[in-house]
């Protein structure tokens, strides 16, 4: 089992939807959580960023953490073409404090 | 002026060429980290640095090096450059529990 996991994608949804990415970790002692937002040749950039159970909203952006079953979501509402990227989840994982990355899931938002 | 910055931005070299990529950051971070990226494969730790005197192998290092000059640079070396070395490389900085930032990466293409 992957430390961290997330769909390839790519998920397609139209201009004006809610798009929703997961991502689930192996190590139930991790404590911080993030999501970035890669473009084709770019570096990643970070968007959210939660450490608690429950919704963190910063905008059009939110993330959702459930610790007891080791997922941590990203939801985008209205999403936009420029929003066409691919969102890497990370976790840093307890003890040793390593940070890892899932492969990402790649958005595409339909005009 | 950039956060974290890397040298050089792309860079053509020849099989068994020996190669350095720089990396330097005004944060104030302890933590440095050196990453590959291929197409599909998401990001992949070479070595990590979480102090001057703390070196560590990440999950890909067979190939290559490193030297932390100072808390601010953090340089990577392919002592026999080979061409599945060809990859997007990123440096990036953090301090112990949160996000990481991540410089402008290297194109490097060896053939």
């Amino acid at each position: 089992q992957k430390e961290v996991e997330q769909n390839s994608g790519p998920l397609s949804v139209p201009e004006g939807a809610i798009a929703s990415l997961n991502c689930t970790y192996s190590d139930r002692g991790s404590q911080s959580f993030f999501w970035y937002r890669q473009y084709s040749g770019k570096s990643p950039e970070l968007i959210m960023s939660i450490y608690s159970n429950g919704d963190k909203e910063d905008g059009r952006f939110t993330a959702q953490l459930n610790k007891a079953s080791q997922y941590v979501s990203l939801l985008i509402r209205d999403s936009q073409p420029s929003d066409s990227a691919t969102y890497l989840c990370a976790v840093i994982t307890s003890g040793t404090y390593k940070y890892i990355f899932g492969t990402g899931t790649r958005l595409k938002v339909l005009a | 002026d950039a956060d974290v910055t890397q040298t050089p931005r792309n860079r053509i070299t020849k099989t068994g060429k020996r190669i350095m990529l720089e990396c330097s950051q005004t944060k104030g971070h302890d933590r440095m980290y050196w990453y590959r990226q291929d197409p599909g494969l998401g990001l992949r730790l070479i070595y990590y640095s979480f102090d001057v005197k703390d070196i560590n192998k990440g999950e890909i290092s067979d190939g290559y090096s490193v030297s932390r000059q100072a808390q601010a640079k953090f340089s990577l070396s392919l002592e026999s450059a080979i061409p599945n070395q060809t990859a997007l490389y990123f440096c990036a900085t953090s301090d112990t529990v949160n996000e990481q930032y991540f410089g402008p990466g290297t194109r490097l293409t060896v053939t």
